[in-house]
């Protein structure tokens, strides 16, 4: 069965640091998996997706996302934190089953930029 | 061009009443699926609909939970005497075909008291 695992239910840095909110997959095949923004009393947003092509996904707001199959991860970083980006962050894997499609989420990761 | 519209926003609700949750999908999508968010956790699939057909409801609650999309008029997810475990965040998304993307809206936070 698909599954994700965020590693880390919390994260601060301070801003203009570098983000890193890690992500991990379980899949007995390729994955579409992506990675959604949650602003508080928000909807989700999309931040970026892969779709099996290239491995280096780049999605908004200067934020992008590695699929690396060996290690069946797909973290998400941005080089540097803005105060903006404080929110929730889920990984999310797309499983189909029985002829639809199911988003499978993480717990989340809350993410904290101290000024 | 309208995204994936709820309402209401904010639903209030005493112990024993129902909960009337709306979706508008986006505009020429035909799928919609809701999800719940409990506090402090992710989002959790309840059900799938295609226009007046319920395609997969694996993740609905067995009692006091249903869903409609009728022909005309958003999709529907009604709670029937709630009960305080019923607060929660409820999602709704929409794509245009089944392998499409979701489009998520803005979510419905049901508060029961």
């Amino acid at each position: 069965a698909q599954s994700v695992t965020q590693l880390d239910s919390h994260v601060s840095v301070s801003e203009g640091t570098p983000v890193l909110l890690r992500c991990n997959y379980s899949s007995s095949y390729s994955p579409s998996l992506f990675w959604y923004v949650q602003h508080p009393n928000k909807g989700l947003q999309l931040l970026l997706k892969y779709t099996s092509a290239a491995t280096l996904v780049k999605g908004i707001n200067g934020f992008e996302a590695e699929f690396k199959k060996s290690e069946t991860s797909f973290h998400l970083t941005k080089p540097s934190a803005h105060m903006s980006d404080a929110a929730e962050y889920f990984c999310v894997v797309r499983r189909a089953t029985s002829g639809t499609y199911k988003y499978i989420f993480g717990t989340g990761t809350r993410l904290k930029v101290l000024a | 061009n309208a995204g994936v519209m709820q309402n209401p926003r904010h639903l209030v609700r005493r112990r024993g009443q129902e909960a009337r949750l709306r979706c508008s999908p986006v505009k020429g999508h035909s799928h919609v699926y809701w999800y719940r968010q409990l506090p402090e956790e992710g989002l959790k699939f309840m059900v799938y609909l295609q226009k007046e057909n319920i395609i997969d409801e694996s993740g609905m609650p067995k009692e006091r939970f249903s869903a409609e999309f009728p022909k005309e008029g958003p999709s529907i997810l009604r709670i029937q005497q709630v009960v305080r475990g019923d607060s929660a965040a409820y999602f709704c998304a929409s794509s245009q075909d089944r392998g499409n993307e979701q489009y998520f809206g803005p979510g419905t936070r049901l508060t029961v008291t």
